[in-house]
């Protein structure tokens, strides 16, 4: 089957460094992106891998490694408005398309 | 850039009313435009996926019926919640994307939702 692994809930201080993994099981795979979502509001996006290796995005840095299933999203210097979850979805094969398989999220709180 | 618009953004409304629901690719021409329901504290829920002027793709369990997707331009789709009931409130978000689907690398850019309650 297809799968999304990442935990439910972490806590990290404000300034701090956390990073949020997410391993996943698909048929196929075609790109893994990261998604904020803030209580009450949609999704927005925040970075795409396709190759392994980690891209960098400002505080935000993502990283792939296609033969582990693994991939991690760190955040630098931790502000308060960082605190929400955080999505991981795998475009993998479905049928004859590929569709975004989501991860349930991991909720990311943000102590002073 | 990749801004989606979604409206109304909260409807409150009796049972049995039906409700449609407006997305928008404002800056991008979206091929593929994705509906979703999320109930609190739960993942997203894919609900249909629609192709422009094609008919849309409901997931297992979803009522086409019951929901009516319409994806007549390539900046609009909408859908219809018919004879809502209570049980039918939600959150409700579409997102949309260029390209053709499976082939596209681009990211799904959402709408702000539609929070949904029936009474």
């Amino acid at each position: 089957g297809q799968n999304i692994d990442q935990p439910t809930e972490m806590t990290a201080t404000e300034g701090a460094i956390v990073q949020i993994n997410c391993t996943y099981q698909t048929s196929g795979f075609n790109g893994l992106f990261w998604y904020q979502q803030h209580a009450g509001e949609a999704p927005t996006f925040l970075s795409y891998n396709v190759l392994d290796g980690l891209e960098e995005k400002g505080r935000f840095s993502s990283f792939l490694s296609r033969s582990k299933g693994y991939s991690y999203l760190l955040l630098k210097e931790l502000q308060m408005k960082d605190s929400a979850s955080y999505l991981c979805a795998v475009r993998g094969r479905r049928d004859s398309n590929y569709q975004l398989i989501w991860g349930a999220g991991t909720k990311l709180i943000i102590k002073p | 850039g990749a801004v989606v618009s979604q409206h109304p953004s909260r409807v409150i409304c009796k049972s049995g009313t039906s409700v449609k629901i407006e997305c928008r690719s404002l800056d991008f021409q979206a091929t593929t435009m994705f509906w979703y329901r999320q109930f609190p504290k739960q993942s997203l829920m894919l609900m249909a996926t629609s192709n422009e002027g094609s008919k849309a793709t409901y997931e297992q369990g979803v009522e086409k019926d019951k929901f009516l997707i319409n994806h007549a331009s390539l900046t609009l789709s909408t859908l219809t919640v018919t004879s809502a009931h209570p049980e039918d409130s939600s959150f409700y978000i579409c997102s949309a994307r260029g390209g053709p689907d499976g082939y596209s690398n681009q990211p799904q850019h959402f709408g702000d939702g539609t929070r949904l309650s029936i009474l």
